[in-house]
């Protein structure tokens, strides 16, 4: 039944080192978000793809990117971590306009 | 930006009506008011939204003011199983639907 699966779920890596955190979804809908939530913060909208159109806001840095190979799959690479990025990552699906259906997060470690 | 304020937290007795207030008095006529929470280390889950009328579904009710400037989520019956962080969002729907989340209320539900 799950519909957003975000793998893994704890994620561990050192200041520096490269990251991919992966989000699938069952829905098939055409637009699939990344959410950064640090400690007792709100989530923080860093992108989105409407179908292959890629939609970064203005405050993300350039050290996320993110990748969709298909309707089904988008990845999010931190390629520089630093201790900053240690947070819970949210993806997140909708359809068009619709509502918004979260998976359970990733929560990234920077050692 | 946030464009909503929240009381940072309340409480609530089991089995009572939880009324959750938000304003939001610069909230243009294309925009909808749309409420999620987040129950701890889960992802936000939608609850319901609006633009004009009064909303019911399964879940709660919403509640608009007639000039739109301030709304107020109610959970009829309240249960233990909904303590959680609501939060309150105005969003245009246009392309994507990008929320941007405030600082929620912390609703804690007492025995």
């Amino acid at each position: 039944d799950a519909m957003v699966i975000q793998n893994p779920r704890y994620q561990v890596t050192q200041f520096g080192k490269p990251v991919t955190l992966s989000c699938s979804q069952t829905l098939n809908h055409n637009v699939m978000y990344w959410y950064q939530q640090k400690s007792s913060q709100a989530p923080k909208l860093l992108f989105h793809y409407y179908d292959k159109d890629f939609n970064n806001e203005a405050d993300t840095p350039d050290n996320f990117q993110s990748r969709r190979p298909n309707t089904s799959f988008c990845f999010l690479d931190i390629r520089s971590p630093g201790l900053g990025d240690a947070a819970m990552y949210l993806c997140a699906t909708g359809q068009g306009l619709d509502t918004q259906y979260f998976g359970p997060g990733t929560r990234l470690t920077v050692l | 930006d946030a464009k909503t304020t929240q009381p940072p937290s309340m409480d609530c007795a089991e089995g009572r009506a939880a009324n959750l207030p938000c304003n939001h008095s610069t909230i243009s006529g294309n925009e909808y008011v749309y409420w999620y929470r987040q129950i701890h280390s889960q992802g936000p889950q939608y609850i319901i939204h609006g633009l004009k009328n009064n909303e019911t579904n399964e879940m709660a009710s919403l509640i608009i003011t007639e000039d739109r400037k301030s709304s107020t989520l109610i959970l009829p019956h309240a249960t233990l199983r909904d303590t959680a962080v609501y939060y309150c969002i105005v969003a245009t729907q246009t392309g994507a639907n990008n929320l941007f989340f405030g600082t929620g209320t912390r609703l804690t539900v007492i025995p």
